[in-house]
């Protein structure tokens, strides 16, 4: 069965701290990839998709990075982390099928920056 | 036009109650609209999804009902339960790039 890791579950930072989140899914090959972002009152907001190794299309230009090194790899990265930085961050995975590609999300990273 | 809207922001029913949520589209290339639960400190979870061809998708005791020519749908929880007590996301889903598109989401108090 395919599972979807997260961490760290919750990280406090400075703001101009750097910033890298890691996801990793298990038991499948070649999934699509995504980074979302939840801020309270304002939903998922996505940030990152991938839907292979090094190709990354990104939906809101910000301070923010990702990376894909390995087939099951994503990462999220800041050099500079800001206020508005702030939030529940999730990563979610899905296998592409020419319909409607089911998400599975993570259990999410809590990051408050101070 | 990837903006989906949702209401209400919250909603309290009764156990037993019928619960409702609306949400609309904009962009007429969406080609799924599913609906996500979460519950507090967890990622989302698919409940239902349903194709802009067909009107009405029933699971169990949710119900998605999609009117195309209003770019609306909605999420109706029958006979709600305290354990429904969470957050509902509706979304729309471009297959194009594989990408969802979510609303802001509601906040569903049960009481018992």
């Amino acid at each position: 069965s395919q599972t979807i890791h997260q961490w760290p579950a919750t990280l406090v930072q400075p703001v101009g701290s750097p910033l890298s989140l890691e996801c990793t899914v298990e038991g499948t090959s070649n999934p699509n990839l995504y980074w979302y972002r939840q801020a309270a009152g304002r939903g998922l907001q996505l940030l990152f998709y991938s839907v292979g190794i090094g190709q990354i299309s990104s939906e809101v230009p910000q301070n923010l990075s990702a990376s894909r090194p390995q087939d099951r790899q994503f990462i999220l990265s800041s050099k500079k982390l800001l206020l508005s930085d702030s939030g529940f961050y999730l990563c979610a995975w899905s296998v592409g099928s020419g319909g409607f590609d089911e998400q599975y999300f993570g259990p999410g990273t809590r990051l408050t920056v101070t | 036009q990837q903006q989906v809207k949702q209401s209400p922001q919250s909603l309290i029913v009764q156990k037993g109650g019928i619960s409702i949520i609306n949400c609309a589209y904009e962009n007429t290339a969406f080609d799924y609209f599913p609906w996500y639960q979460q519950f507090p400190g967890k990622g989302p979870a698919l409940l239902i999804a349903i194709r802009p061809d067909v009107s009405e998708k029933k699971e169990g005791r949710f119900t998605i009902s999609f009117n195309k020519s209003a770019k609306q749908f909605s999420l109706h929880i029958m006979d709600s339960q305290p354990g429904d007590s969470a957050t509902y996301f509706c979304a729309a889903y471009h297959s194009g790039y594989s990408t969802l598109t979510f609303g802001k989401g509601t906040m569903l108090l049960v009481s018992p």
